[in-house]
C-alpha cells in the first residue's frame, strides 16, 4: 500500500508560469514532509521541507503548502524556469524526537516536470 | 563540508554474478547511512539503513545484503544477481535530521 502518492507522473508548464506538483499521503502519523529534485543519472537533491506544525513554507521561487486535514501537500514553483525540468519526489517521515528520525523517508513515485521555453 | 562518494556510476552484470557497490561519506562522524533503489517506473525504495558500524536494518527481503565495516563506509552486495535487481541504486546519509543527502547513484543493468 502506497503511503505517499504522486498521482501525476508528468506535468508540462510554460516558462514563466506556475508549476504545481501535488502529493497525497495516507499515514496520519507523518509529521515532516520534504520535496526532492532529481535530474537524470544523478542523486536526488533536497529542495524544501515543511513540518506539520506549519501550513506553508517558502524559499525563493519554491513554496510548499500542507493541508493536514486533507492529507495533501503541494509544491509551487513561481516563475517556472527551463532549469526546473526534473523529476520531483515528495517524501514523508515521522519525527522521533531530538535524536531525529532514522531518516526512513517514504517517497512517492515522482512527477516529471517539463518547463518549455 | 560533507561529501558522499558512490561508485561505480554504471554497471552491467550478467545474471548470477556477484555485486559490490561502495559508498563513503566524508566530513561527518556517526552518520546514518542508507541504500535506496529506484526501479524503472517506481519511486525510491529503502533497502537498508544503518545507525552504526555493523548495525544494519533491512527494510525489504531480497537478494541483496549490506555491510558497514567502518563508520563512513556502506557496502551493498549480492552473491548472485537476478534480472529484477536492475535499477538505479542510491546511497544516502543523514545526521540527527530527517533530511537525507544522496550520492550520485549507480545504474545497474543485469542482463
Amino acid at each position: 500500500d502506497q503511503q505517499v502518492k504522486q498521482n501525476s507522473p508528468s506535468l508540462s508548464v510554460q516558462e514563466g508560469r506556475i508549476s504545481i506538483l501535488n502529493c497525497d499521503y495516507t499515514n496520519s502519523m507523518f509529521d515532516y514532509f520534504l520535496w526532492y529534485k532529481k535530474y537524470p543519472a544523478e542523486g536526488p537533491t533536497f529542495l524544501i521541507s515543511i513540518s506539520s506544525i506549519k501550513d506553508k513554507n517558502e524559499d525563493g521561487r519554491f513554496t510548499v503548502f500542507l493541508n493536514k486535514s486533507a492529507k495533501h501537500l503541494s509544491l509551487h514553483i513561481v516563475p517556472s524556469q527551463p532549469g526546473d525540468s526534473a523529476v520531483y519526489f515528495c517524501a514523508a517521515s515521522v519525527l522521533r524526537g531530538y535524536g531525529g528520525s532514522q531518516g526512513n523517508l517514504i517517497f512517492g513515485k515522482g512527477t516529471k516536470l517539463s518547463v518549455k521555453p | 563540508s560533507q561529501t558522499i562518494h558512490q561508485w561505480p556510476a554504471t554497471l552491467v552484470q550478467p545474471v548470477g554474478s556477484p555485486l559490490s557497490l561502495e559508498c563513503t561519506v566524508e566530513g561527518t562522524s556517526n552518520p546514518n547511512l542508507y541504500w535506496y533503489r529506484q526501479a524503472a517506473g517506481r519511486g525510491l525504495q529503502l533497502l537498508f539503513y544503518s545507525i552504526g558500524i555493523d548495525q544494519i536494518s533491512s527494510e525489504v527481503p531480497q537478494n541483496l545484503s549490506a555491510s558497514r565495516p567502518q563508520d563512513r563506509q556502506f557496502i551493498l552486495s549480492s552473491k548472485k544477481l537476478l534480472l529484477s535487481d536492475s535499477g538505479f541504486y542510491l546511497c544516502a546519509w543523514s545526521v540527527r535530521t530527517e533530511k537525507l543527502f544522496f550520492g550520485s547513484g549507480t545504474q545497474l543493468s543485469v542482463l
